[in-house]
C-alpha cells in the first residue's frame, strides 16, 4: 500500500514570496490533515479536511495560509505572503473517515523562508 | 486549555539500560492518548493508542501505560536503532495535540 506523498520535500524562499505544498493520500482515505512541525516542537494541526469539506481550521492562519481539497483526495497548502516564522516542516497526514488513531504521514515539506 | 508536557526534552541511553519516557497532559475530556515515534526527516508513525487510566499496551521493548494524568513510555533494554524522537499526543476535539516531544539516543 503506498504512503501519503508530499512535495516538494525541501524548499527555500525569500520572505514574501509565495509556495505551494501538495499531498496526496493514502486511497481511499477521508481524512485529510495538514500540520505545521517547527523545529524542536511537536506537529500542529492547521486544518482538516473530511473528503473535500473543512472540518477544522482554528489554527490556520487565514491571513496568509490557504488550502484545498479538490475531489476529496489530493490537496495543496499555499501561504502567500511568506514570513521567516513560517520555516518548518509541513507535515500531511490521512486517515479513514476521521479515525484519528490511525493517521499516517507523508514525509514532509521543510521549508526555509530567508 | 489543553497541554501536553513531555519530559525529558533529551535522553542517553546505553544499551540495555531501561528507562521511561513521560507524557502529562490536561484536557478536557480525554478521547484517547497517543505515542508516536519520529525518525530524522520522516514524519511521525503510529506507534500506540490508549482511552483509559489503567489501560497498557506493549509493541516488542516499548509499553505504554496511563493514568488519569500521564502517561509513561516504558522503553526495556534498549538497541540503538530505538534512537528516535518520541510524541506523546492527545485527542481534544476533532485535533490532535502533540507534545514537543522526547529524543531518545541509544548508545552501543
Amino acid at each position: 500500500e503506498a504512503g501519503v506523498a508530499q512535495s516538494p520535500r525541501y524548499k527555500i524562499i525569500e520572505k514574501r514570496q509565495s509556495v505551494a505544498f501538495w499531498c496526496n493520500p493514502i486511497s481511499g482515505h477521508a481524512t485529510l490533515y495538514w500540520y505545521q512541525q517547527i523545529l524542536g516542537q511537536g506537529p500542529k494541526l492547521l486544518i482538516q479536511f473530511q473528503n473535500n469539506g473543512v472540518v477544522d481550521d482554528s489554527q490556520l492562519p487565514k491571513d496568509r495560509f490557504s488550502a484545498e481539497r479538490l475531489k476529496g483526495v489530493d490537496s495543496t497548502l499555499k501561504i502567500q505572503p511568506a514570513k521567516l516564522e513560517d520555516s518548518a516542516v509541513y507535515l500531511c497526514a490521512s486517515s479513514p473517515r476521521a479515525r484519528y488513531n490511525e493517521q499516517f504521514f507523508g514525509p514532509g515539506t521543510r521549508l526555509t523562508v530567508l | 486549555e489543553d497541554q501536553v508536557t513531555q519530559s525529558p526534552e533529551a535522553l542517553r541511553l546505553q544499551e540495555g539500560e531501561s528507562s521511561s519516557l513521560n507524557c502529562s497532559y490536561t484536557v478536557s475530556g480525554l478521547r484517547g492518548l497517543f505515542w508516536y515515534r519520529q525518525d530524522p526527516g520522516k514524519g511521525p508513525e503510529f506507534l500506540f493508542t490508549l482511552y483509559s487510566a489503567g489501560e497498557e499496551k506493549e509493541k516488542e521493548r516499548l509499553k505504554a501505560t496511563l493514568t488519569k494524568k500521564e502517561s509513561f513510555l516504558h522503553i526495556t533494554a534498549p538497541k540503538p536503532e530505538d534512537s528516535a524522537t518520541y510524541l506523546c499526543a492527545v485527542q481534544a476535539g476533532t485535533a490532535l495535540i502533540f507534545g514537543k516531544g522526547t529524543t531518545l539516543s541509544v548508545s552501543s
